[in-house]
């Protein structure tokens, strides 16, 4: 009964290639994240999405894409790879009452040779 | 926009010790301040938070404060316990409401 589950957990890949993370999650919320945490443990919103619509869009490469084919996913999908972009990456959704409490994933940790 | 700045960035308390972590926030619009808990490989989880319209908020041996006009909140932990080893983030929600930026992070190790 995983309440936000990510896949894969683990992604390692080549510089230049094409990758995607999916993100589902089974709370009936309407809004979901993508976060990246770097080797420093910093945490940073990437996008969010409510009911599909895009509502927050960071200063990310569009490399970066990120995709919502119902309000239940919000996957990721990352063009031509760079080495700065091994993170880890969560997903999070929060409720209809509001964007307050988040609930996390467990994350992807993506590292690119 | 909100910057949150979270100290000490490691702390090292010897089981059953009190550990204090503090965060100070930049815009004073913020009116949701949670504290997550990340144990090593899994994702962070929230474990209190508070809203600005209240001072002090506990539960069982985690309590935080918020202190709105200095801009600045602390998590509070009594009787450590090894599993509470964790990395912990402070963060705000900002004065737009949408979205939470967070602290640097907590290295908590409660040494047994």
């Amino acid at each position: 009964d995983t309440a936000v589950s990510q896949t894969p957990k683990y992604l390692v890949t080549q510089m230049g290639n094409d990758k995607s993370i999916k993100c589902e999650q089974n709370l009936g919320h309407d809004t979901m994240y993508w976060y990246k945490q770097d080797s420093k443990k910093f945490l940073k919103i990437m996008f969010s999405y409510n009911n599909k619509e895009l509502i927050i869009n960071e200063t990310v490469p569009n490399r970066f894409s990120p995709k919502s084919p119902d309000k239940a996913h919000l996957n990721l999908h990352i063009n031509s790879l760079e080495l700065g972009d091994s993170a880890v990456y969560f997903c999070a959704s929060s409720p209809p009452s509001g964007i307050e409490t988040q609930y996390f994933g467990p994350g992807t940790r993506l590292l690119v040779l | 926009g909100e910057n949150v700045e979270q100290h000490p960035s490691t702390l090292s308390v010897q089981e059953g010790d009190s550990a204090v972590i503090k965060c100070t926030y930049s815009d004073s619009a913020s009116n949701y301040f949670p504290w997550y808990k990340q144990e090593l490989g899994k994702g962070p989880q929230l474990i209190i938070d508070i809203r600005s319209n209240v001072g002090e908020k506990k539960d069982q041996r985690i309590a935080v404060t918020l202190n709105k006009t200095a801009k600045h909140f602390s998590l509070h932990i009594t009787e450590t316990q090894p599993e509470d080893s964790a990395v912990y983030f402070c963060a705000a929600l900002g004065g737009y409401g949408n979205k939470l930026v967070f602290g640097a992070g907590t290295i908590l190790r409660v040494k047994s």
